[in-house]
């Protein structure tokens, strides 16, 4: 079955800096990636996703890359604020999985003023 | 514009006692699935459905139930729950494999 790995597990970046994630996937036949952020005390929402046919997607502040030929995939915080302080996971689904998502153990980013 | 709802949001359970997790989303999603989460570990699927009448297993379903009745409902059933079942609890749909998932708030339990 499908592994993800996601480093750091604890990420702590001033006020306005940038920060990025990384996730590495082992099923090479992944093929949806999405990214979620969870806050204290609620469920993970999604921030943003990828598919294997795009390299890169941005939202605002929000970007994610891909490198299908590493199976790599890593999130991009520009300008930082502190409500991006948060707990965010990454994920992958197989290509043919009818079940669920592997997520990565999540980054628990901390937004230092 | 409820989403995902997932109810208790707590409960504390002892070893051997058995109780439901109950799931609803009002989206008229075909995919649902159990995930549970424990600290350091990221969320680890339980059992999934495709669609009202079929349930299939995921990475760590054993000790739990499920069934689809209806598209609306998706319970999670404990039949004997164990200290190792102390985990928050997170339900989620999806309109199909190829969609994004939307998660429940969960539900945190205790097995003492």
């Amino acid at each position: 079955g499908e592994n993800v790995e996601q480093h750091p597990s604890t990420l702590s970046v001033q006020e306005g800096d940038s920060a990025v994630i990384k996730c590495t996937y082992s099923d090479s036949a992944s093929n949806y990636f999405p990214w979620y952020k969870q806050e204290l005390g609620k469920g993970p929402q999604l921030i943003i996703d990828i598919r294997s046919n795009v390299g890169e997607k941005k939202d605002q502040r929000i970007a994610v890359t891909l490198n299908k030929t590493a199976k790599h995939f890593s999130l991009h915080i520009t300008e930082t604020q502190p409500e991006d302080s948060a707990v965010y996971f990454c994920a992958a689904r197989g290509q043919l999985s009818a079940d669920g998502l592997t997520f990565g153990k999540g980054t628990h980013l901390i937004i230092q003023p | 514009n409820a989403g995902v709802t997932q109810t208790p949001k707590f409960q504390v359970l002892k070893t051997g006692q058995s109780m439901t997790l109950q799931c609803a989303q009002d989206m008229n999603h075909e995919y649902m699935s159990w995930y549970r989460q424990d600290p350091g570990m990221g969320l680890r699927l339980i059992h999934y459905s495709v669609g009202a009448g079929i349930t299939d297993q995921g990475e760590v379903p054993n000790g739990y139930n499920v069934s689809r009745s209806t598209t609306e409902d998706f319970p999670l059933r404990l039949l004997s729950a164990a200290p190792s079942q102390t985990s928050v609890y997170f339900c989620a749909s999806q309109s199909d494999r190829g969609q994004p998932q939307h998660f429940g708030d969960g539900t945190r339990l205790s097995i003492l």
